[in-house]
């Protein structure tokens, strides 16, 4: 089954411990992308990547880290998390092909920072 | 990217048609529109998408008007399980940032 799976699905830590999400797709999309949903904000792209080691900022990059080793994979780091990064995290691929095709969605992280 | 407008909020009766409208006046010629939809805080799921052309898939249908200034999303027979919040969003086909855009939506409530 085509899926972009995210891990973990829930996640509560504390200020200043490094965590790592993990995003991983199975359609050889070369396109991948972070978001974050906050209540009134709507979704808000973190970083993005068009294909391996490509990878560039969205809207609201501070704070955080990808990388793209691998074509199916797109880490989200968050060095030293801090209580505003309490957020719904989601991550999404899409083939290149085209350009307009659609992307698809994870099913969420939800991230709480004490 | 083009700025859209939904109503906040419908209601459908479960079993009819559920139409959404959306409004993108300042469409240009090389957007497209694309429908998701959110399931309680599930990740967005794609319905459909469309440049000039009227489209159809196993989920939906999309209507795009001829000056493509706005268009309807059409759930044929709505079900309890597709009570969602549904974005319209526009962007080109060829966007380097490949960002969507989700603005408020139409949070659907479909009804027994």
């Amino acid at each position: 089954e085509a899926q972009v799976t995210q891990n973990p699905r829930y996640l509560i830590t504390v200020t200043g411990k490094k965590l790592t999400v993990t995003c991983s797709q199975n359609m050889n999309h070369e396109y991948m992308s972070w978001y974050r949903q906050d209540p009134g904000l709507g979704l808000r792209q973190i970083y993005y990547s068009m294909n391996v080691e490509v990878t560039d900022k969205g809207d609201v990059p501070e704070g955080y880290k990808v990388s793209r080793k691998e074509k199916r994979n797109f880490p989200l780091i968050l060095e030293s998390p801090s209580p505003n990064q309490t957020s719904l995290y989601f991550c999404a691929s899409r083939t290149q092909g085209g350009g307009n095709q659609p992307q698809h969605f994870g099913d969420g992280t939800r991230l709480s920072i004490l | 990217d083009a700025k859209t407008t939904q109503p906040p909020s419908m209601d459908c009766a479960e079993g009819r048609a559920a139409n959404l409208p959306c409004n993108h006046s300042t469409i240009s010629g090389n957007e497209y529109v694309y429908w998701y939809r959110q399931i309680h805080s599930q990740g967005p799921q794609y319905i459909i998408h469309g440049l000039k052309n009227n489209e159809t898939n196993e989920m939906a249908s999309l209507i795009i008007t001829e000056d493509r200034k706005s268009s309807t999303l059409i759930l044929p027979h709505a079900t309890l399980r597709d009570t969602a919040v549904y974005y319209c969003i526009v962007r080109p086909g060829s966007s380097n940032t490949g960002k969507l855009i989700f603005g408020q939506g139409t949070t659907l409530q479909v009804k027994p």
